[in-house]
């Protein structure tokens, strides 16, 4: 069965870096859209990124747009999350989502169970 | 403040027919699939309803989905207290060229 696996999150200072990770299981990586969507603590759902099968098209919402990169290794069955300048609105559980379709994107259908990033100093 | 709103909270009890119901406006609901998550307290959310109204397998019938127009409903019939839940519509928003959520809707089994 499909399985998505977080892991990197741990409390960072503001203005540092953190890169989270996404292992895959139990589907072939390579042929679907995958997203990043976070919650901070107590709030509602807020998507952060989304990359393309092949990793061409990347989307980034407002709030992270120039600091987060999104990449995925196909080859490693992984999707990346690339966090500079972090702030402490930043706060929150990442979650590692896979989307129904490779390419246009349609919508999410499998997610991980989220990793903890905390911006505090 | 997203988009895509929906009302904080819901209730009813066993039985009944709830609706929880998600607004937006021509760049996202009204020109892109409407689709709802499920999600219980500490875990991951769950997809109960794709492309406005369709059901993954293993939803029950009791959940169905609409739109019309700028806005779309999640219905639950049969309430269950295994319903209590947060609830989520999701769409993409063209003028953003991002996914936008609605603010989340708590239902309460009462």
């Amino acid at each position: 069965q499909v399985q998505l696996v977080e892991s990197g999150g741990g409390v960072v200072q503001p203005g540092r870096s953190l890169r989270l990770s996404c292992a895959a299981s139990g589907f072939a990586l390579s042929s679907y859209t995958m997203h990043w969507v976070r919650q901070a603590p107590g709030k509602g759902l807020e998507w952060v990124s989304l990359i393309s099968y092949h990793g061409t098209n990347k989307y980034y919402a407002d709030s992270v747009k120039g600091r987060f990169t999104i990449s995925r290794d196909n080859s490693k069955n992984t999707l990346s999350l690339h966090m500079n300048s972090l702030k402490p609105e930043d706060t929150a559980v990442y979650y590692c989502a896979r989307d129904r379709s490779g390419w246009p994107f349609e919508y999410i259908d499998n997610w991980g169970q989220g990793t903890l990033v905390t911006v505090s100093s | 403040q997203s988009v895509v709103t929906q009302s904080p909270s819901a209730s009813g009890t066993p039985g009944q027919r709830v609706t929880i119901s998600c607004s937006g406006s021509s760049s996202n609901i009204g020109s892109n699939s409407v689709h709802w998550y499920q999600q219980f307290p500490g875990t991951a959310p769950k997809l109960l309803i794709y492309r406005n109204t369709q059901r993954p397998s293993g939803v029950p019938d009791r959940f169905s989905g609409s739109k019309s127009g700028t806005s779309a409903s999640l219905a639950i019939s049969g309430l269950r207290s295994e319903d209590e839940a947060d609830y989520y519509c999701a769409t993409w928003d063209d003028s953003l060229s991002g996914w936008v959520f609605g603010g989340g809707t708590k239902l309460t089994v009462l």
